[in-house]
């Protein structure tokens, strides 16, 4: 099974408002990622955790904060976004550091409306 | 600078007509390419990891090849649910992705 699932789906938020959107995967992969994606565009890299501890930070804005529980879940707090924002937002999982050639698994995305 | 570029950036077929979708790249040590299928509005559906010049795989209507310097993604006898956008990515420090080839096959 190569699943990893991410609530919610469709998220609409004011740019006062403080939301999280939530990952899982439960493959036992040991590196979680976030990626946004603009329409017509490919995935750019958020952040990157391997064995719970953040490893890769692309200079995302402080706005958006990771949290990475356990090992099979990953968080990303949002809080006074920007319409730029808006976005689809990817989780991704692989069995190490990633860096050696595994293959990442992406979650099916939320889909994060600001207004 | 690694680099990933996809060719063409859309492409439009009939049912039936192969073709082949083109990824040339620039990356100092290549430790993986791979093939990702994307639908709209959802997350890229892992198709196929290469690792060396020479290397095949296949997956019903699709192929992937690999040389030194660029990656094909054969359709043969593509059907209508073959229409996605196929995403190149190559693994440096991190996954770089190529802009996509966004592929439609009309019945």
């Amino acid at each position: 099974d190569t699943e990893v699932t991410q609530t919610p789906k469709h998220l609409v938020m004011g740019m006062t408002n403080k939301k999280s959107l939530k990952c899982e995967q439960h493959m036992g992969h040991r590196a979680m990622y976030w990626y946004k994606q603009k329409a017509k565009k490919p995935p750019e890299l958020m952040f990157v955790y391997s064995y719970e501890k953040l490893s890769i930070n692309e200079s995302v804005p402080s706005r958006f904060s990771p949290e990475c529980p356990n090992s099979s879940l990953l968080n990303l707090h949002l809080h006074a976004l920007q319409p730029e924002d808006s976005a689809l937002y990817l989780c991704a999982s692989s069995p190490t550091s990633g860096t050696y050639g595994e293959t990442q698994y992406f979650g099916p995305g939320t889909r994060l409306l600001v207004l | 600078e690694d680099q990933v570029t996809q060719s063409p950036e859309a492409l439009r077929l009939q049912e039936g007509e192969s073709s082949s979708l083109n990824c040339s790249y620039t990356v100092s040590g290549l430790r993986g390419l791979f093939w990702y299928r994307q639908d709209p509005g959802k997350g890229p559906e892992f198709l196929f990891t290469l690792y060396s010049a020479g290397e095949e795989k296949e997956k019903e209507r699709l192929k992937a090849t690999l040389t030194k310097k660029e990656s094909f993604l054969h359709i043969t006898a593509p059907k209508p649910e073959d229409s996605a956008t196929y995403l190149c990515a190559v693994q440096a420090d991190k996954l770089v992705f190529g802009q996509g080839t966004r592929l439609t096959i009309n019945p």
